[in-house]
């Protein structure tokens, strides 16, 4: 069985201070990890992938499977970055066929 | 707009009562996920259908029933609603091919908030 744990229900921080959200994982298998964001009111959206490596608004997450975390960090957290945010996990096999694991979700809220 | 369309948008219903959800998945999606938003609860995995097939079960109640139609459209069946069931219920599809490796992006519809009464 795979769980996701994103251990803050709740983070403030002010504009232009960096940020970093936290989530573990257990997972037997291969894991992929994604952090997707919901903005207040809106449909959740994918935001990063681990296996693209990219950056997106800022925002970077990398998978370290000693720790078995994929913490999403930002250098320098700006007041549009208030949302959801969730850590899930995908089980590539099995049969399962990919459904997403998702830890409890962060709510970050950007100061001025 | 993400291409995954989910009605209706808001529901109010009664203790009791029947609701159907309903989802289009993006166009050429095979793969469709219901999941339910709830406070307490955060985010649940529903149940998963793929091209028309049960593919995998969360923590669905025995109340809920779902379908994916040869359409692959998918609706989810709500009956002998409690109050416990108010919550938002999404939807979310995805390309990928059943079994195969490869990361799984799955896109989500705009939900459907259910309040019952």
């Amino acid at each position: 069985a795979q769980r996701v744990t994103q251990p803050e229900k709740l983070l403030s921080v002010f504009k232009g201070a960096p940020v970093e959200l936290k989530c573990n994982y257990s997972y037997s298998g291969s894991p992929e990890l994604f952090w997707y964001v919901q903005y207040s009111r809106q449909r959740l959206q994918l935001l990063l992938r681990h296996i693209s490596r990219e950056s997106i608004k800022g925002f970077t997450a990398d998978l370290n499977k000693g720790e078995t975390s994929f913490h999403l960090k930002k250098p320098f957290a700006q007041e549009e970055d208030s949302a959801m945010y969730y850590c899930a996990l995908s089980d590539a096999g099995g049969t399962s066929y990919g459904k997403l694991t998702f830890g409890q979700g962060t709510i970050l809220t950007v100061h001025p | 707009d993400s291409g995954v369309t989910q009605t209706p948008k808001h529901l109010i219903t009664a203790t009791g009562q029947r609701v159907t959800l309903r989802c289009s998945p993006r166009s050429g999606d095979l793969s469709v996920y219901w999941y339910q938003q709830s406070l307490d609860q955060g985010l649940q995995f529903l149940i998963h259908y793929y091209n028309g097939e049960e593919r995998a079960k969360g923590n669905i109640l025995e109340r809920f029933s779902a379908q994916q139609f040869p359409d692959l459209h998918s609706e989810l069946n709500l009956s002998s609603l409690e109050l416990g069931d108010s919550a938002l219920y999404f939807c979310a599809s995805s390309a990928r091919l059943a079994g195969s490796r490869g990361a799984n992006v799955l896109t989500f519809g705009a939900g459907s908030r259910l309040t019952v009464l």
